[in-house]
């Protein structure tokens, strides 16, 4: 089945400057990777997704990058501000009629002000 | 937007006990809805996908008669964590898939429910 690993799990940045987060998939037919922001206690809230047939999307200062032959995409954000402090969590949609989502560890961001 | 409502948010009950908790799509209807569980400082782990009118997928591991999966509606499912013990203790997050989107849709998430067995 499929596995996604998800690395940094926790990333401390200076305000300002710009966080990665990496996640890698094991099954290639994957085929859809969302990420998530859960603050703490709360609902995981979708900031950007990527479909297999698209290399990068970016959304203001989110943006997403899909390395379709590494089996990997990676999440970035520039310019941090302190509410982007949270857990992120990536999420690989299996190409099935499940659609499950398999979801990567978690990386906590703390942005230092 | 499509609005997933949990309920409810906080349950604290004694060792024993049996707990239904509700997930609702409010503005869609929803063929599959998801159940997951995360313990503290951890992922989301699937527990079972809900579906519609049959029953439910549940994941290695996961004890179907420990936690009961009814989805009679298109807009309801909900999980029984029956004769719970304080290793059920955790939170409980639903999620649903909008039925008139494509396949690669985001799934939109409830805002969960915390279960404390004393």
């Amino acid at each position: 089945g499929e596995n996604v690993e998800q690395h940094p799990s926790t990333l401390s940045v200076q305000e300002g400057d710009s966080a990665v987060i990496k996640c890698t998939y094991s099954d290639s037919a994957s085929n859809y990777f969302p990420w998530y922001k859960q603050e703490l206690g709360k609902r995981p809230q979708l900031i950007i997704d990527i479909r297999s047939n698209v290399g990068e999307k970016k959304d203001q200062r989110i943006a997403v990058t899909l390395n379709k032959t590494a089996k990997h995409f990676s999440l970035h954000i520039t310019e941090t501000q302190p509410e982007d402090s949270a857990v992120y969590f990536c999420a690989a949609r299996l190409l099935d009629s499940s659609y499950k989502l398999i979801f990567g560890s978690g990386t906590r961001l703390l942005v230092r002000p | 937007g499509a609005v997933v409502s949990q309920h409810p948010s906080w349950v604290i009950c004694k060792s024993g006990t049996s707990v239904k908790i509700e997930c609702r799509s409010l503005d869609f209807q929803a063929t599959t809805m998801f159940w997951y569980r995360q313990f503290p400082k951890q992922s989301l782990m699937l527990m079972a996908t809900s579906n519609e009118g049959s029953k439910a997928t549940y994941e290695q591991g996961v004890e179907k008669d420990k936690f009961l999966i009814n989805h009679a509606s298109l807009t309801l499912s909900t999980l029984t964590v029956t004769s719970a013990h304080p290793e059920d203790s955790s939170f409980y997050i639903c999620s649903a898939r909008d039925w008139g989107q494509g396949a690669n849709q985001p799934q939109h998430f409830g805002d969960g429910t915390r279960l404390s067995i004393l």
